[in-house]
Parts: structure tokens; C-alpha cells; sequence
């Protein structure tokens, strides 16, 4: 079955624009994580939605928002965007069957002007 | 709130052996996941250990002492696709996984 789709896969946006990424999970996996990734900072958390809500948040500003919608796909989105916003962008979606393991996408990467 | 701490790099040997350590702190502790990431790739799943113990998939086996919160992911007969950076993640239950920095592995021929 089809992997997690991620789009856009490479993006270049301004300070104080905002932007919208989109995250298709694998079918039937209705749990999909955000995580940014920045070298040397590995991955860190922003959120996770299962069926449709938000079950956690990581600590970042609330300039960082996102939702999920009813077939599971998930968007996130920043405002006013700041140079260090500048990252790889990562989706997971995982099954609650399995303990542990996160299927990713091949990330979106933002890079902030 | 958790943390974990492993290596930033590693270089090792084609053929040899390889173990990366990771140790943790955490409030709560379900289990110990290992993903692998090629550059310019997407993280994948290499192993999750739940139980003390080493558990083994082919070359690659991951063991775990839940009384040290301390892990490690061994890599065995290392291949120069190998190269790439290693994360360890703990599983701490109703809360998302939660990664370490990651440590880099160069495979010399």
C-alpha cells in the first residue's frame, strides 16, 4: 500500500509569509504526528491528531497550527514566518496496533529568506 | 519531562561491528524505538524493544535495560550503506515518541 505522502516537498518562502504543508497518511491510519527536523536538534515534536482532534502539542509558538481532517489527511500550517522556521518538515502516521513505530513521509523542506 | 543522550558520530570499519548507546530519562517508559535516516530520506523504523533483552532482525539487533534507561542498537558485517544518522525514541505511552538528536554513522571502507 501507498506510503505517507508528503507535499509540498521542497518550498522557499519570505519572512512574514505563512505556509501551508499537507500529509496524506497511509490508509487506514488515523494517527499522524508533525515533527520538525533541523541539524544537529533531531526531531522534535509539534503535534498529533487522531480522528480529526488534537491529542498533543509540542512546545512551539502558536504561530505553528494544524488539523486533520475526516479521511485522516492532516495539514499544517505556520504564520508570520521567521528565518529559523527554516527545517524539514515531517509527517508520521502509525497504527494503534503497533507500539513504537511511526511510518514518515520524505518531509517537506522549508527554507525562510 | 524526558531526555535522551547518544552519540553525535560514529565512524566504524566495513565488516565490523557497531553499537550506538542511548540512555534516557523519562517520567514514564512503555519502550525503545530505533529509526534510521539516510541523508535527504525519511526516518524508518528499524526496531522497538519493550522488554530488557536484545532483540535481533538480520544484522541489526537493539537492546534494552529498563533498570539503567539505557539502550543500544547494534549493527553487525557494516555495509557503506550503513552510513546514516541513527535515532533512538522513547515510547512513553499516551504521548507522542520522543527522539534523540541522532548519531551519525560513517562507514570507511
Amino acid at each position: 500500500k501507498a506510503g505517507v505522502t508528503q507535499t509540498p516537498r521542497y518550498l522557499i518562502k519570505t519572512r512574514g509569509q505563512q505556509v501551508t504543508l499537507s500529509c496524506s497518511p497511509i490508509s487506514g491510519h488515523r494517527s499522524v504526528s508533525w515533527y520538525q527536523q533541523t541539524p544537529g536538534q533531531g526531531l522534535q515534536f509539534l503535534f498529533e491528531y487522531f480522528s480529526e482532534t488534537q491529542r498533543n502539542k509540542g512546545n512551539f509558538p502558536g504561530r505553528f497550527s494544524g488539523r486533520q481532517f475526516s479521511n485522516s489527511r492532516s495539514e499544517m500550517n505556520v504564520s508570520t514566518l521567521e528565518l529559523g522556521d527554516s527545517a524539514l518538515y515531517l509527517c508520521a502516521s502509525s497504527s494503534e496496533q503497533v507500539a513504537g513505530e511511526l511510518f514518515f513521509g520524505e518531509g517537506s523542506r522549508l527554507t525562510v529568506l | 519531562g524526558q531526555s535522551l543522550e547518544q552519540p553525535s558520530e560514529v565512524t566504524a570499519v566495513e565488516g565490523a561491528i557497531v553499537q550506538i548507546n542511548c540512555t534516557y530519562q523519562t517520567s514514564g517508559f512503555y519502550g525503545l524505538s530505533w529509526y534510521q535516516q539516510h541523508d535527504g530520506g525519511a526516518p524508518t523504523f528499524l526496531s522497538y524493544n519493550a522488554l530488557d533483552g536484545l532483540e535481533e532482525t538480520g544484522r541489526f539487533s537493539s537492546f534494552l535495560s529498563r533498570s539503567d534507561s539505557y539502550g543500544y542498537l547494534l549493527l553487525q558485517e557494516l555495509q557503506m550503506k550503513d552510513s546514516a544518522s541513527y535515532f533512538c525514541a522513547v515510547d512513553s505511552g499516551n504521548t507522542p515518541l520522543v527522539f534523540g538528536k541522532g548519531t551519525r554513522l560513517s562507514v570507511i571502507a
